[in-house]
């Protein structure tokens, strides 16, 4: 079945340097979409990428989506404590549907 | 205020023992969804709805039942629960369309000893 591999599953990083986390799916998507999750809170939608090579730029945050469809990034340049929280992304089905499949997350934590 | 609510928050109950875990939401969207989330395996859809009516299953559905009688409303049944559901469940919902941010729950913590 298609999977979603989510890379690294932790970092820590200084305030102020830069975080990048990667997913990588088994398959091509139609869509993916990136949530942040504070401990104890429940995910909070960022953005969504659909056109291969879509890059957006949310302040601090880059998010790309690759040519094929099948990988994407996330990445904060110079991270504030306020970043810190898990990082997933969900990759949507071609098939047309809403079944997504989500990373495993990526855990950052940020040092003052 | 636009939310997603789920009732309860917190659940302990034993093996066996059926339970619903209710989802509501007040922005008329027409996609809902239930996911579970455990350590280590981040978030697993279980089953979605595209409108009333309409469910299809997620990628671990065994062991829930859904219905979808009310656009606003997604319930999550456990007909029989057994220890390996003891998850944190969250609901979400969508606009649906070309739009495919979802909006989840608070959460639900359920426990089944």
């Amino acid at each position: 079945g298609q999977q979603v591999m989510q890379i690294p599953q932790y970092q820590h990083v200084q305030e102020g340097e830069d975080f990048t986390t990667y997913c990588n799916s088994s398959t091509t998507l139609s869509n993916i979409q990136w949530y942040k999750q504070r401990p104890g809170g429940h995910p909070v939608f960022l953005i969504q990428l659909v056109k291969s090579g879509e890059v957006k730029k949310q302040k601090r945050l880059t998010f790309q989506f690759g040519e094929a469809k099948k990988n994407s990034s996330l990445h904060i340049t110079a991270t504030q404590t306020t970043d810190v929280g898990t990082y997933f992304c969900a990759g949507g089905s071609t098939s047309g549907t809403y079944k997504y499949i989500f990373g495993t997350g990526t855990r950052l934590k940020v040092l003052a | 205020e636009a939310q997603v609510t789920q009732n309860p928050r917190y659940l302990i109950t034993v093996t066996g023992k059926k339970l619903t875990v209710t989802c509501s939401q007040n922005m008329n969207h027409e996609y809902m969804s239930w996911y579970r989330q455990d350590p280590g395996l981040g978030l697993r859809q279980i089953y979605y709805s595209m409108n009333v009516e309409v469910t299809d299953k997620g990628d671990v559905p065994e062991g829930y039942k859904v219905s979808r009688k009310e656009k606003r409303n997604f319930p999550l049944i456990l007909e029989s629960p057994s220890p390996n559901q003891t998850s944190l469940y969250f609901c979400a919902s969508g606009a649906g369309g070309s739009r495919y941010e979802q909006y989840f729950g608070p959460g639900t913590r359920l426990t089944v000893t």
